[in-house]
């Protein structure tokens, strides 16, 4: 029962582009979301997050929209560097959840120079 | 960054054999957490800990067990390790609020 699902296991983009990440949930209890951005031979480092009560979260080139009636939410990245190139994985918790995450499967981006 | 550390980093194992991993923060958070990371998998977690002798099973516990006797040290033990325990295995910490911080990883290989 997957409930938190990255339906895209790789993405390819051009430097200076937008990049968009994808992340669907099934349960609806999940009030809290957050990214998380992967290197290989590292662990994942927190990117941004966003609670149930928003619909959109900015950090510089970052930015978390989050759909709550088609139970999705996506990371946009803009303009893509090189240096984004990672495994992304959303997550997701609930306020009883005793701040345990569900995370994704994760989405490979790659920016090419 | 948090300061969370995991050691070892790397381990060759067998079949069959007995294998403690450690974590080790000096954030002093409540909060302690082990995942595997496998791919087309994601991060699963394995058990958590909310506190001193204190902890809970997630949603791979299975041939793992954990202990913490001190709040800065969370161990990972898997009594008789299989094949399929072969994995990258992640801890993680948090606090006050639900934003966890990842270790560096231990890979670990069972033969």
């Amino acid at each position: 029962d997957q409930q938190v699902k990255q339906n895209s296991p790789s993405l390819s983009v051009q430097e200076g582009r937008i990049s968009i990440l994808n992340c669907d949930y099934t349960n609806s209890m999940f009030d809290y979301f957050l990214w998380y951005k992967k290197y290989p031979a590292e662990g994942p480092t927190f990117l941004i997050s966003i609670s149930s009560i928003k619909d959109k979260n900015e950090d510089g080139r970052f930015t978390v929209f989050l759909n709550k009636s088609a139970k999705h939410l996506s990371l946009h990245i803009v303009p893509s560097q090189p240096g984004d190139s990672a495994v992304y994985f959303c997550a997701a918790s609930t306020e009883t959840s005793g701040s345990r995450l569900t995370f994704g499967e994760g989405t490979q981006l790659t920016v090419n120079p | 960054d948090a300061g969370i550390t995991q050691s070892p980093r790397h381990k060759v194992t067998e079949t069959g054999t007995p294998v403690t991993l450690r974590c080790h923060q000096t954030e002093n958070h409540r909060y302690m957490y082990w995942y595997r990371q496998d791919p087309g998998h994601g991060l699963r977690l394995i058990h958590y800990s909310y506190g001193v002798k204190d902890t809970d099973k997630g949603e791979v516990s299975d041939g793992y067990s954990v202990s913490r006797s001190k709040t800065e040290d969370f161990l990972l033990t898997l009594e008789s390790a299989t094949s399929s325990q072969t994995s990258v295995y992640f801890c993680a910490i948090s606090g006050s609020s639900d934003t966890q911080y990842f270790g560096p990883g231990t890979r670990l290989t069972v033969l």
